[in-house]
């Protein structure tokens, strides 16, 4: 099973919004609510943003949105701060057989 | 708070095996599927295996299917990958993670760094 698509960077100046896109399949991101994004700081872990295409976790800023339209998902990070300079990451479901597929990542960079 | 620490990495000639354990608290362990994801240097994320909160169903990735085993003991708390045939290309960080249902992964462990080289 292929990676999902995201773009391999992105970029905006503080206090703007940039949108990160995962395109999958029907198989995966459009066949299913459980698109996942995650961010991820140089040497560190990876840390959950968004579950089931539009829920953020508790302590997760609402800068921070999602939605999902066909096999693309979306994530919007609004007013951009120097702390939002990271790797980010889309998954989803994709059947029993594959479970989890991400993609490729975006490194976002805070001009 | 949720911790989970992962042990067992190394470095290993081409073929031989290795067994990763991630040692999980501060939640339910039993209640709750669990999973690795690997990252290979200057590399994304690659989800690897994962398995359901009693064990019983157990998932792999393409690449490591046949190779690798997933299991946990619910009484220690711990969830292991048995890795088998290893290649160079299976270098890479593998993190331990919690699922939160629907595929998401909301805890994760710190990383335990194999590598296999000759």
């Amino acid at each position: 099973q292929s990676a999902l698509t995201q773009p391999p960077s992105a970029s905006g100046s503080p206090g703007q919004s940039v949108t990160i896109s995962c395109t999958g399949t029907s198989s995966d991101v459009g066949g299913y609510d459980y698109v996942s994004w995650y961010q991820q700081h140089p040497g560190k872990a990876p840390k959950l943003l968004i579950f089931e295409v539009n829920k953020r976790p508790s302590g997760v800023p609402y800068r921070f949105s999602a939605s999902k339209s066909g096999n693309t998902a979306s994530l919007t990070v609004s007013g951009l701060q120097a702390e939002d300079e990271a790797d980010y990451y889309c998954s989803s479901y994709a059947g029993i057989s594959n479970f989890v597929i991400f993609g490729g990542g975006t490194k976002l960079t805070v001009l | 708070q949720v911790q989970m620490v992962g042990s067992g990495g190394g470095v290993v000639p081409p073929g031989r095996s290795l067994r990763l354990s991630c040692a999980a608290s501060g939640f339910i362990f039993s209640s709750f599927g669990m999973h690795w994801v690997r990252q290979a240097p200057g590399k994304g994320l690659e989800w690897v295996s994962g398995l359901s909160y009693d064990g019983s169903e157990t998932y792999y990735g393409d690449s490591v299917r046949g190779r690798f085993t997933i299991s946990r003991d619910n009484s220690k708390n711990t969830v292991f990958l048995q890795m088998n045939s290893l290649r160079a290309e299976d270098t890479a960080l593998y993190y331990c993670a919690k699922e939160n249902g629907g595929s998401s992964l909301d805890f994760w462990g710190q990383g335990t760094q194999v590598t296999v080289s000759s």
